[in-house]
């Protein structure tokens, strides 16, 4: 059973285009986060979602918006994707966010490439 | 000045060798410290925490210095399995992870 699932796993678009990313857990984890890893394979956080509600939202483009329908999947639209929007995504869940700082759980992570 | 610094390496060594780096942080208010693992082209993975005490989990050895604001990884009696990048992640603001850029390793047989 996969414990974070991200779809689609390959995404290969032209500039300008919309595109969503979907993520789900099956861990019961509260919080879900986004992150976006470079090609330096610097991974930084954009988003994170506890219970449904936006705790996380660092200074990222308005073109990205996530939502989070219910506490097991955390969403990514981007619109007008532009070229350095190229990236890997990876969604990420834990069980409790906060200064515990819990375990985080990798999705496989979802490679957009913007032609 | 980065949250999270670490030695990108690479680090090359041979099977049964002991490689050791560190990582250094800025926020002095930091609560939890990890060593997570990515290989490539494959999503980071919890490898172990870091507890003030220091701590070892078979191979692996975390230590965590909160005066000098680092943590280091010592991987003892390396195998070609342990080839990986090796990311210091620090727990600075509520729910926020930093992670640092990575330190690769490649053990070679």
């Amino acid at each position: 059973d996969t414990a974070v699932s991200q779809t689609p796993k390959y995404l290969v678009t032209q500039m300008g285009n919309d595109k969503s990313i979907k993520c789900e857990q099956n861990l019961g984890h509260d919080t879900m986060y986004w992150y976006k890893q470079d090609s330096k394979k610097f991974l930084k956080i954009m988003f994170s979602y506890n219970n449904k509600e936006l705790i996380i939202n660092e200074t990222v483009p308005n073109r990205f918006s996530p939502k989070s329908p219910d506490k097991a999947h955390l969403n990514l639209h981007i619109n007008s994707l532009e070229l350095g929007d190229s990236a890997v995504y990876f969604c990420a869940s834990s069980r409790l966010g906060g200064r515990g700082g819990n375990e985080q759980f990798f999705g496989p992570g979802t490679r957009l490439t913007v032609l | 000045r980065k949250e999270v610094e670490q030695d990108p390496g690479p680090f090359n060594v041979p099977e049964g060798a002991t490689v050791a780096f560190n990582c250094t942080y800025s926020n002095s208010a930091s609560q939890s410290f990890f060593w997570y693992r990515q290989d490539c082209r494959k999503e980071p993975k919890l490898l172990m925490s870091v507890y003030s005490s220091g701590n070892e989990d078979g191979r692996f050895t975390a230590q965590l210095n909160r005066a000098s604001q680092y943590i280091s990884l010592l991987i003892r009696d390396s195998k070609l399995s342990d080839s990986a990048t090796y990311l210091c992640v620090v727990n600075g603001d509520d729910y926020k992870l930093s992670f640092g850029a990575g330190t690769t390793v490649t053990v070679r047989a």
